[in-house]
């Protein structure tokens, strides 16, 4: 079975650092995309880079280039979403999810929810 | 890159068929037969509904199916039941940005 599952939820003031995972299982990791998604509360989904962990090759989206780090550690199946200092409007869900160009995000993780306030 | 075009909501009474479209331009939609549709009830995750156009996964009821045209795509669910009610969003890919989102349906079934 394919799983994605995502580290818990996390509570920051603003400028601090955060890095956040999303462990696969059930299929062969190196060889599928993970992308990140960010839902702000209460607004739609954006699209925020995606990483190929055979690889490591990373695409971001040009809002999200610069804000934050997308990586991967292939040998123990997680990828990872990353901030250097955060603001408080980075206070969203943020979700990975398998992918493929053929089938875009066909698997999501449950989710971590980031709340950055002083 | 701006999000993809959605109505912010649309309706219908159980038993009816409504269409939902995502509206791109010839550097997304128009172009790439990458078109994915999601589903999203409160406090989960999104649910793969559609993908390349037309397709549904595994496990996807035959209620639901993708179509595109020029630069808009659309969801058509059938037989409206209760349980669909739920934001629905499309994805496309796109030769500038890679992947860009529609900015979300919410569906009420009345």
């Amino acid at each position: 079975e394919v799983q994605l599952v995502q580290s818990g939820a996390e509570v920051k003031k603003p400028g601090e650092s955060l890095k956040i995972s999303c462990k696969g299982s059930g299929y062969s990791f190196n060889s599928y995309w993970i992308g990140w998604v960010r839902q702000m509360p209460g607004k739609g989904l954006e699209w925020m880079g995606i990483i190929y962990p055979g690889d490591s090759d990373t695409r971001y989206s040009p809002s999200f280039q610069g804000q934050v780090t997308i990586s991967a550690d292939k040998s123990i199946n997680t990828a990872y979403l990353q901030w250097n200092s955060l603001k408080a409007s980075d206070t969203a869900m943020y979700y990975c999810a398998r992918h493929l160009r053929a089938v875009p995000y066909d698997y999501w993780g449950q989710g971590t929810r980031v709340t950055v306030s002083s | 890159q701006s999000a993809l075009t959605q109505p912010a909501s649309v309706s219908g009474s159980p038993g009816q068929s409504i269409t939902i479209s995502c509206t791109g331009t010839s550097s997304d939609v128009g172009t790439y037969n990458y078109v994915s549709w999601y589903q999203q009830h409160p406090g989960k995750a999104p649910k793969l509904m559609i993908y390349g156009v037309s397709n549904r996964p595994s496990g996807v009821s035959n209620r639901f199916s993708g179509s595109k045209s020029d630069n808009t795509a659309s969801l058509t669910i059938s037989g409206l039941q209760t349980e669909d009610e739920a934001d629905y969003y499309c994805i496309s890919y796109t030769s500038s940005t890679n992947w860009v989102f529609g900015g979300g349906t919410k569906l009420t079934v009345l």
